[in-house]
């Protein structure tokens, strides 16, 4: 079963506008990553957030966990249309050596 | 920095026939790897890993194997292909806790 799982499915902005993503996730886990994939390629890892952290930025990135509620936001500030893409976050759990993909987010970014 | 290599990166094939997918990594030695396969529209689901030469973890039991005969070589594999094999197979392999993937093979079976 899904680990994690991205909220909204799909996303639609203007550029210049913010976009924000979620994940749940179901059990504790080590760290949790975002990644990004344009469409018919491999995924590119965006940033990584551990599980003692509660933010982290990288460039307009901005991303939380929340462990209590277990949940990650993905917050991409003042979008543009290149940011177009699919994102996924992954969870991993301690000494797991592997991670768990959620479905992703849509997010299309209109000039 | 690593850099992975799939091919072929499109393959059309009938129900039944035999597959082949490979997999190889430059830029790193003894790295884990992982062989996952995305639907359309969908997560990516792990299906093979591997954390050494003939080391092989099996995640989803189904018709596909995997084999890993060098360090930086693996390579997915089945014997006859099903409609329900069709989809976008993606080779990574991990450095740290990050995942670095290839550019993916996508695979329809008619």
């Amino acid at each position: 079963s899904q680990q994690g799982e991205e909220d909204p499915q799909a996303l639609s902005i203007q550029e210049g506008e913010n976009a924000t993503m979620n994940c749940s996730y179901k059990t504790s886990i080590n760290n949790l990553q975002w990644y990004r994939q344009n469409s018919g390629r491999g995924l590119v890892h965006l940033i990584l957030i551990r599980s003692n952290e509660r933010e982290k930025h990288s460039g307009r990135l901005r991303v939380t966990l929340d462990t209590s509620k277990k949940s990650s936001s993905l917050l991409i500030t003042a979008s543009r249309a290149a940011d177009t893409a699919s994102y996924f976050c992954a969870t991993e759990m301690a000494n797991a050596g592997k991670s768990t993909f959620g479905d992703g987010t849509t997010l299309t970014v209109k000039p | 920095s690593q850099t992975i290599h799939q091919w072929p990166a499109t393959l059309v094939q009938p129900v039944g026939s035999p597959l082949s997918l490979e997999c190889t990594v430059e830029g790193t030695s003894n790295p884990n790897l992982y062989w996952y396969r995305q639907a359309a529209g969908r997560g990516l689901q792990l299906l093979f890993y591997s954390v050494g030469i003939g080391q092989i973890s099996s995640e989803v039991p189904q018709n596909l194997s995997a084999s890993r005969p060098q360090d930086r070589q693996f390579i997915l594999s089945s014997k006859k292909l099903l409609l329900s094999d069709s989809g976008f197979y993606l080779c990574a392999c991990r450095r740290g806790h990050e995942q670095y993937f290839g550019p993916g093979t996508r695979l329809t079976v008619t």
